[in-house]
């Protein structure tokens, strides 16, 4: 079964416009670690944002935050006043205990407009 | 910081040839990965090493053996490489194993077997 479930395939946005990612999860651990990437055309994979299972508040990182809604099992990426740079692949990650991987969905690719 | 470097950053292999792709790592860090990205599949993990000194597999391991080296180097070998292992190989390094780690990449290499 898909462990992490990105719905979106693509995404486009204005320029400095707020966008939405959606990130679904399944899991019956109750301690887990979310994580968000961002994979430019250059290939690289840059880590964005974690937040934790046990994390009461979303977590924000400059203009990326994370609602988290852990009841409905999703971790949404909000990234704020959207810029040209901020077009590429976009990849939601879980992490479980015990297991040493990062289950990656199969991405997100935004494109901003100008 | 170099963070996470590989080399090489692409390679063509024939059906049958042998090499070693290297990874290091400068964060100090006690945790690396190995993972192969596939159109539309995201990343999985091939093999990790939790700490100097110890490897597993991970959910691909098959046609492929690690190293690692020390707590810097972490290298992935194909012994005898097929087409079916053409991909984008990432090699991650975490302080820990843990879920509360994220995971840092480094630039990937692009191999393509013939």
């Amino acid at each position: 079964a898909q462990k992490i479930t990105q719905t979106q395939p693509g995404m486009f946005v204005q320029e400095k416009e707020a966008v939405t990612l959606d990130c679904t999860y399944d899991t019956s651990d109750q301690s887990y670690g979310l994580f968000w990437y961002k994979q430019p055309s250059s290939g690289e994979m840059i880590f964005l944002i974690y937040q934790g299972s046990y994390d009461e508040q979303n977590a924000t990182e400059g203009r990326y935050s994370l609602n988290f809604q852990k009841a409905r099992k999703s971790a949404n990426l909000v990234i704020s006043a959207s810029q040209l740079g901020d077009s590429a692949m976009y990849f939601c990650a879980m992490r479980e205990p015990l297991r040493s991987d990062m289950r990656f969905g199969a991405g997100t690719r935004l494109t901003v407009k100008p | 910081n170099a963070g996470v470097t590989q080399t090489p950053k692409f390679q063509v292999l024939k059906t049958g040839q042998s090499m070693t792709l290297q990874c290091a790592q400068d964060m100090n860090h006690n945790s690396m990965y190995w993972y192969r990205q596939d159109p539309g599949m995201g990343l999985r993990l091939i093999y990790y090493s939790a700490s100097e000194g110890t490897t597993d597999k991970g959910e691909v391991p098959n046609g492929y053996n690690v190293s690692r080296l020390n707590k810097r180097e972490f290298s992935l070998r194909l012994e005898s490489a097929a087409p079916s292992q053409t991909s984008v190989y990432f090699c991650a390094s975490s302080e820990q194993d843990s879920q509360t780690y994220e995971q840092y990449f480094g630039p990937g290499t692009r191999l393509t077997v013939t």
